[in-house]
């Protein structure tokens, strides 16, 4: 049984382009997060998703930056016209549950996904 | 004011000792996670309690809901549990307490 599957682990790329991270969470979790983890910062929650909708955007950039997790493949993070500020790991924690709420669901994490641009 | 406050941010311990780190949150839980990450970045999640205590191995962890407070204790440290152990309720995070632990 697979964990929390991240790709790619490495990505550089310039400012301007786009860089896509991809979640695989384990099967059977339909409950996708995303969190940022800046250089020398702590976790950051950006967005919640369970298959085909978006539950949770409140820690997510309002502008370059969207998160799918559509019903057949793996999550996908997406950030427009990277810049600097965007360097930094990104994470993924599926569930079987929700996480958060009523009937609370373990969090398994990924490896991580680290963005450096250029 | 951080809705989850972790003390202390570092803490250099030596092989053997009785370690705790401690968790304040101010927003309502149904459940609060201790995490680990290690030098290399991994995240791995140690406990998920709602109430009362849990028990692996040499890691305690115990929660207050009444309190808003949660401890995670390691008995016997060992260099290996050198690493960043990181508070977690609903979506929120600590900041981290970096353990070292000298052999």
């Amino acid at each position: 049984n697979a964990g929390v599957m991240q790709n790619p682990r490495h990505l550089v790329r310039r400012r301007g382009q786009e860089a896509r991270l991809r979640c695989s969470p384990m099967k059977g979790h339909s409950h996708v997060y995303w969190y940022r983890q800046l250089p020398e910062e702590g976790l950051k929650f950006m967005v919640y998703l369970q298959k085909e909708n978006i539950i949770d955007e409140s820690g997510m950039p309002k502008e370059r930056f969207s998160a799918e997790f559509p019903k057949e493949g793996p999550s996908i993070l997406r950030i427009q016209q990277v810049v600097r500020g965007d360097s930094a790991a990104y994470f993924c924690a599926s569930s079987p549950r929700p996480s958060g709420g009523a009937n609370t669901g373990e969090l398994f994490f990924g490896e991580g996904s680290r963005l450096t641009v250029l | 004011k951080n809705e989850v406050e972790q003390s202390p941010q570092n803490l250099t311990a030596q092989e053997g000792e009785f370690i705790t780190i401690n968790c304040s949150y101010s927003v309502g839980i149904s459940a609060l996670h201790w995490l680990q990450q290690h030098p290399g970045g991994g995240i791995v999640s140690l406990f998920m309690l709602s109430s009362g205590k849990k028990k692996h191995g040499r890691l305690i962890a115990t929660i207050n809901i009444q309190e808003k407070h949660s401890s995670l204790h390691i008995t016997a440290s060992h260099p290996r549990d050198s690493a960043v152990y990181i508070c977690a309720v609903s979506l929120y995070f600590g900041t981290g307490t970096s353990l070292t632990v000298i052999p």
